[in-house]
């Protein structure tokens, strides 16, 4: 089974402080995307990458930046946290499965909390 | 841009089938999906389907297209409490991102 996970479920930190959220998958897949999930707006994507050391922009990367180094792991920073911030954030990693269908598979999510 | 639109809630009683529908704008989307998140938990896959179908059965679930009019169904049948969750549309656009819905939050009535 495919395995993505997520450093922490909950998480909780002041506004100012430097966060890191983590994310690492055991598939070898190229793409891994960060989203955060609020009430009435869905998913929205954060940034996403294609590679090591590759990153795009999504619909919403103002405050944040994240990082890959290795293959399996795609990291989140927020820089300074700020209260607008509070989410939940979700991690995906992308394969072609069978039958080149793009199947996208989700880590179990980090509720983070800025006060 | 591209957009994804579904309805946020639907109640139905257990044993009666349940009908998510879904509405998106890019027309050269290949593929489509519905993805299933259960309370406290990330999003699961549910199925999938190819643009050049126009429907997709899998036990209790049935995918119906409409290419056309760029619907996309999804219908469970013999709703059970534990279908109780948000579904989620999505829609692989051009770039091979994946577009989402912002989920419809079905609840089972005994």
């Amino acid at each position: 089974d495919v395995k993505v996970t997520q450093s922490s479920r909950y998480l909780v930190k002041r506004t100012g402080e430097k966060v890191f959220l983590e994310c690492v998958q055991d598939m070898d897949h190229e793409n891994m995307f960060w989203y955060r999930q609020d009430p009435g707006l869905g998913l929205r994507l954060i940034y996403f990458s294609y590679d090591v050391k590759m990153k795009e922009k999504g619909d919403i990367p103002e405050g944040y930046s994240v990082s890959r180094e290795k293959k399996e792991r795609f990291s989140l920073i927020l820089e300074s946290a700020s209260t607008n911030q509070t989410s939940m954030y979700l991690c995906a990693s992308t394969t072609t499965g069978l039958a080149g269908v793009y199947e996208q598979y989700f880590g179990p999510g980090t509720r983070l909390t800025v006060t | 841009g591209e957009d994804v639109e579904q309805s946020l809630f639907l109640s139905v009683r257990e044993g009666d089938s349940s009908v998510i529908n879904c509405t998106y704008t890019d027309s050269s989307s290949t593929y489509l999906y519905w993805y299933k998140q259960e309370p406290g938990a990330g999003l699961q896959l549910l199925t999938y389907i190819f643009s050049n179908m126009d429907m997709k059965q899998d036990q209790r679930l049935t995918v119906l297209l409409n290419k056309k009019d760029k619907h996309l169904s999804l219908r469970i049948a013999d709703t059970q409490t534990g279908d109780s969750a948000i579904y989620f549309c999505a829609e692989m656009d051009r770039d091979d991102k994946i577009i989402f819905g912002k989920g419809t939050r079905l609840h089972i009535l005994p």
